[in-house]
């Protein structure tokens, strides 16, 4: 089975603060995902990576960086922290190189709120 | 948006009942991947069907695919207590290396004995 790990599991942060979401997958997959998850929108896409020292922009990049240092950590960094990104985060990694074959593996979730 | 109106549901049935959640999408996708969320969990995939499949079943779970309408649906037979959670439907226009899945808004099941 999957194993992706999210840290921390919940998190407050100050406006303006710089805030750092971690994960891990041991599956050695290549492919690893940020979603944001609001009620009303669903889960979004915010960055993801093709592999160790790969990034790219999703749906909704605005305000976050990643960091894709190794196979297994994909890091989501918000600089400077504001209260619209309080949020559920969820990180996934994915199994298969042709999108039409591939799944996703969730974490738990990191629960964000930014006062 | 890459969703119809019909995204946002909340179910509530009886066990034993059958279900069926529909989802639709606007532009055109390779696959539908249909997760499920329990509460405070992440998704997990239940049931993937690809293009040129018309329908897909695992066990109690069927899932079709309707690529002239764009629409999806999730059929759960003899639906029971365990199956209360969240359940969506994500579709990827891309056709390459990775999924950007786009996910509908889901729709809440909730089964009561």
């Amino acid at each position: 089975e999957a194993a992706v790990t999210q840290s921390p599991r919940n998190k407050v942060a100050v406006t303006g603060g710089k805030v750092t979401l971690s994960c891990n997958q041991t599956n050695n997959h290549n492919n690893m995902y940020w979603y944001r998850q609001d009620t009303g929108h669903g889960l979004r896409l915010i960055h993801y990576s093709y592999g160790a020292g790969s990034t790219e922009k999703g749906d909704i990049p605005d305000g976050y960086k990643a960091s894709r240092p190794s196979q297994e950590n994909f890091s989501l960094i918000l600089e400077l922290a504001t209260p619209s990104q309080t949020s559920v985060y969820f990180c996934a990694s994915g199994d298969a190189q042709c999108s039409i074959n591939e799944r996703l593996f969730f974490g738990h979730g990191t629960k964000l709120s930014v006062l | 948006s890459q969703w119809g109106e019909e995204n946002l549901q909340a179910l509530s049935i009886q066990e034993g009942e059958d279900v069926t959640m529909n989802c639709s999408y606007k532009t055109y996708t390779t696959v539908v991947h249909w997760y499920r969320q329990d509460s405070g969990r992440g998704p997990a995939l239940i049931i993937l069907i690809r293009s040129n499949e018309r329908e897909k079943r695992s066990g109690r779970l069927r899932a079709t695919l309707d690529t002239s309408s764009q629409s999806s649906s999730l059929s759960i037979t003899a639906a029971q207590c365990e199956d209360t959670a969240v359940y969506f439907c994500a579709t990827d226009p891309q056709q390459g290396t990775g999924s950007k899945l786009s996910f509908g808004k889901g729709a809440k099941l909730t089964v009561s004995p």
